[in-house]
């Protein structure tokens, strides 16, 4: 059973500070990673996607994979209050169908 | 460019009715997902399809569900003899080929009496 691991927070940060979200995987073989962000009642929106191990930075948001680790995250800089939202972990191997595994998500809490 | 729509966005319908629930990906994305959402929960995979390959329903909770989709376009999610159990949101996202990142549409609340 491939399964996505996250803290279910939720996480509170005062504004202006860095949060950072954390990702857990078991499939070693898993290649595609994708963070995404749920505000309540609406559908998911990709943030950040990341393929290889290192850094990946988009504006206030960095990805970092580490696949020896199984371990992948999600650091957002500068934090406002509508940054506040459930993130979500998203992990896709190259087998099994290229089913994406979406962990249960991370409430942010952004205080102004 | 258009981005993935969803068709209802809201279906309230009686215990027993069957539903059709509707998707239209972004033009040229040949991987289609069809996700189910309850009230405070996460992600639930029900079926993919990835252009002209055999679609994985593997998440499909029952033999009340089935979905179908034409080449590279439209899809349709089938619930027959709906359940109280079924009300949630249902997703669709699409990607560019199966390696690549998913756009998701709004979705369609569907609410089971």
């Amino acid at each position: 059973q491939k399964e996505v691991e996250q803290n279910s927070g939720p996480l509170s940060v005062p504004e202006g500070a860095i949060a950072s979200l954390n990702c857990t995987y078991s499939d070693r073989v898993s290649q595609s990673f994708f963070w995404y962000r749920q505000y309540s009642g609406k559908s998911p929106e990709l943030i950040m996607s990341i393929y290889s191990n290192g850094d990946k930075e988009d504006g206030r948001f960095t990805a970092q994979l580490n696949k020896a680790s199984q371990y992948v995250s999600l650091l957002i800089r500068d934090s406002q209050p509508s940054d506040s939202a459930t993130y979500l972990c998203a992990v896709k191997g190259d087998t099994g169908g290229f089913k994406t595994i979406f962990g249960a998500g991370t409430r942010l809490f952004v205080k102004a | 460019g258009a981005g993935v729509s969803q068709s209802p966005s809201n279906k309230v319908t009686e215990k027993g009715k069957d539903v059709e629930l509707r998707c239209d990906p972004i033009s040229g994305h040949t991987a289609l997902y069809w996700y189910r959402q309850r009230l405070g929960q996460g992600l639930e995979f029900l079926i993919y399809f990835q252009g002209n390959s055999a679609p994985d329903k593997s998440g499909l909770p029952s033999d009340r569900f089935s979905a179908e989709r034409t080449g590279e376009s439209v899809s349709t999610l089938t619930i027959q003899r709906t359940q109280q159990e079924d009300s949630a949101v249902y997703l669709c996202a699409s990607s560019l080929q199966e390696y690549y990142e998913q756009y998701f549409g709004p979705g369609t609340r569907l609410t089971v009496t």
